[in-house]
């Protein structure tokens, strides 16, 4: 079985300051873990991906993240917000390789930029 | 590369009636998921089809179906429309099955049952 679980419904940050949007995940297999972002009307975007290669993952728009196994984390980082930053971002976790029952979403962080 | 195509993109329809949603996926992918997402329930999987035979199916009744054709396009059915029916259906492709490779969604069809 696995899981996941994004720390905080919504994270407001001002423009041009970092973000963080934490995800703690458990899984009984070598996860693939993943961000996704959705904007208001629009499907999901892969931001970036982890399959046990380098723990320090670059996605696009200057997102990264870092695969934690020691404490099961994968949070996202920004080190500056932008306006267009701005939408619902999923932190997924993949763990029986391959399979729809293998993608396990959380529940969503919603990011507020403010100007 | 065109992207995953979903149409309608929105539909109202009443209750007991029946609906039909379309996906196109991105060229050479074979895997077609759907999902249903609700603001209360967040992203919940209906069922994924790879090279025309259904992989998996989430925890949905049977008035919810698929199928998808040779050309990899798939199409979603629900029957006996419900008030609660009503949400984004996003459809999503990837060229195995998910898990394997990263998914790449569609804008979704947003469906209200009036």
């Amino acid at each position: 079985a696995q899981s996941v679980t994004q720390l905080d419904s919504h994270v407001s940050v001002s423009e041009g300051t970092p973000v963080l949007l934490r995800c703690n995940y458990s899984s009984s297999y070598s996860p693939s873990l993943f961000w996704y972002v959705q904007h208001p009307n629009k499907g999901l975007q892969l931001l970036l991906k982890y399959t046990s290669a380098a723990t320090l993952v670059k996605g696009i728009n200057g997102f990264e993240a870092e695969f934690k196994k020691s404490e099961t984390s994968f949070h996202l980082t920004k080190p500056s917000a932008h306006m267009s930053d701005a939408a619902e971002y999923f932190c997924v976790v993949s763990g029986t390789g391959g399979g729809a029952d293998g993608l396990t979403f959380g529940k969503g962080t919603h990011l507020i930029i403010q100007p | 590369k065109a992207g995953v195509t979903q149409t309608p993109r929105y539909l109202i329809k009443t209750r007991g009636q029946q609906v039909t949603l379309s996906c196109s996926p991105i060229s050479g992918h074979r895997s077609v998921s759907w999902y249903q997402q609700t603001p209360g329930q967040g992203l919940q999987f209906l069922f994924e089809y790879f090279s025309e035979t259904q992989r998996n199916k989430g925890n949905f009744p049977g008035r919810f179906s698929g199928r998808q054709f040779s050309n990899s396009r798939s199409e979603m059915n629900v029957s006996t429309l419900e008030l609660g029916d009503s949400a984004l259906y996003l459809c999503a492709s990837s060229r195995t099955t998910q898990g394997n490779s990263p998914l790449h969604f569609g804008n979704g069809t947003r469906l209200t049952v009036t």
